[in-house]
């Protein structure tokens, strides 16, 4: 079974601090996922990834960045945590775009609070 | 850009039928997914369809008609374990998903 595991359940941090919130992926997937998850607007992209050191702007990457150094594992950053990205964050990898279903696999999320 | 359309909540009684709609304007579509998620969890792929037509899988069926930019997830024998999200998310031709605000079912006995 794939597995995605993200660093924390939750997590409560200060404005201002740098956060990282951290992805590992055990199927040797190309293509791994940023999003945050809020009610009533969905999921929306953050940013992705599609190979070591690659990385592309989602539909909100404002206030955030990624890292992707090893094909197992993305971060995003929180460079100054403010209270408007208080949210659930969930990332999620995949195969390629040549796979017929390109099906996207889910970490469990993290629950960030920024006081 | 892509919109998805989904409703808010629904709620339907143990053992019945529920179809749940989606509807999408897109530039591009390469293939329309429904994800089911439960509260506090992660969401978990139920169908994917890329073609017209009716996708069976058990009791969870979805059916897409891209003319009308139209896709319905459609869930039979409904059981207490059903209540939960149902997301539908629609991949553009750059092969990201866009997802809809989700449609809370619940099911009550």
């Amino acid at each position: 079974d794939v597995k995605v595991t993200q660093s924390s359940r939750y997590l409560v941090k200060r404005t201002g601090e740098k956060v990282f919130l951290e992805c590992v992926q055990d199927m040797d997937h190309e293509n791994m996922f940023w999003y945050r998850q809020d009610p009533g607007l969905g999921l929306r992209l953050i940013y992705f990834s599609y190979d070591v050191k690659m990385k592309e702007k989602g539909d909100i990457p404002e206030g955030y960045s990624v890292s992707r150094e090893k094909k197992e594992r993305f971060s995003l950053i929180l460079e100054s945590a403010s209270t408007n990205q208080t949210s659930m964050y969930l990332c999620a990898s995949s195969y390629p775009r040549l796979a017929s279903s390109y099906e996207q696999y889910f970490g469990p999320g993290t629950r960030l609070t920024v006081t | 850009g892509q919109n998805i359309d989904q409703p808010t909540e629904m709620t339907a009684t143990e053992g019945a039928i529920v179809q749940i709609n989606c509807t999408y304007q897109t530039s591009g579509f390469n293939g329309l997914f429904w994800y089911q998620q439960h509260a506090g969890e992660a969401p978990t792929f139920l169908s994917y369809n890329v073609l017209d037509g009716l996708e069976e899988k058990g009791r969870f069926s979805s059916f897409l008609s891209r003319s009308k930019g139209y896709s319905y997830l459609l869930l039979k024998e409904l059981q207490m374990k059903d209540s939960a999200s149902y997301l539908c998310a629609v991949r553009d031709r750059g092969n990201m998903l866009t997802f809809g605000g989700g449609t809370r079912l619940m099911v009550k006995p």
